[in-house]
């Protein structure tokens, strides 16, 4: 059974341009969390999608957002790029949303670096 | 606010030193334990799901309990290709429970190395 996939594994951004990355959910999993992992906080969960619907966003700025489509899959963006936001991006999926005690399968995740 | 804090931060071993890793959590409402191993560059690896207080689980040179405030990561004999940093983090219920957050809180993790 394959795995958590995410696209790219490493992009370098300048201050102000967006990104966008892509996850693709283990085979029959519904739920997408998407987490920030830097030296200073650790990781930090930034949202979650089931069934296409948004069920919870972290204490992230808006100017970070996801997506997620009929087939599982989902994309976060990140627009007007910061210093700040070089992080290494988490996506993990499970077949239940969080709070039901469901394990979540990480990713390799996207290493992206703001210059 | 669900909090899970991790200790030591860091620990060295030599090999076949047997240590536990230690987990403290709040938060209101379990709904599961969970460990992962990450090595670096690289997404966490799922180790253990915990539920309730008393449950254990091994695997291999690890094993994972769980009490009512805290979770124990034991490695019994440990090998160099243990080395990792090792998460604790934790599912508060969140929607399922009307409160806390949702999404998983975890640990600052144990960076844990194992000398030959």
């Amino acid at each position: 059974k394959a795995g958590v996939t995410q696209t790219p594994r490493y992009l370098i951004k300048t201050r102000g341009q967006q990104v966008t990355l892509s996850c693709s959910p283990i085979s029959g999993h519904r739920s997408v969390s998407w987490y920030q992992q830097t030296p200073g906080q650790g990781l930090q969960f930034l949202f979650e999608y089931f069934s296409e619907t948004q069920r919870n966003k972290g204490n992230f700025p808006g100017r970070f957002s996801g997506r997620q489509f009929s087939n599982s899959r989902s994309e976060m963006n990140v627009s007007t790029l910061e210093l700040g936001d070089s992080a290494l991006y988490l996506c993990a999926s499970s077949f239940s949303p969080s709070g039901s005690g469901e394990t979540q399968y990480f990713g390799p995740g996207t290493r992206l670096l703001v210059l | 606010e669900d909090q899970v804090t991790q200790s030591p931060e860091a620990l060295r071993l030599q090999e076949g030193e047997s240590s536990s890793l230690n987990c403290s959590y709040t938060v209101s409402g379990l709904r599961g334990l969970f460990w992962y191993r990450q090595d670096p560059g690289k997404g966490p690896e799922f180790l253990f799901t915990l539920y309730s207080a008393g449950e254990e689980k091994e695997k291999e040179r690890l094993k994972a309990t769980l009490t009512k405030k805290e979770s124990f990561l034991h490695i019994t004999a440990p090998k160099p290709e243990d080395s990792a940093t090792y998460l604790c983090a934790a599912d508060g219920g969140g929607s399922y429970s009307g409160g806390g957050a949702d999404g998983l809180t975890f640990g600052k993790g144990t960076h844990l190395i194992i000398q030959p």
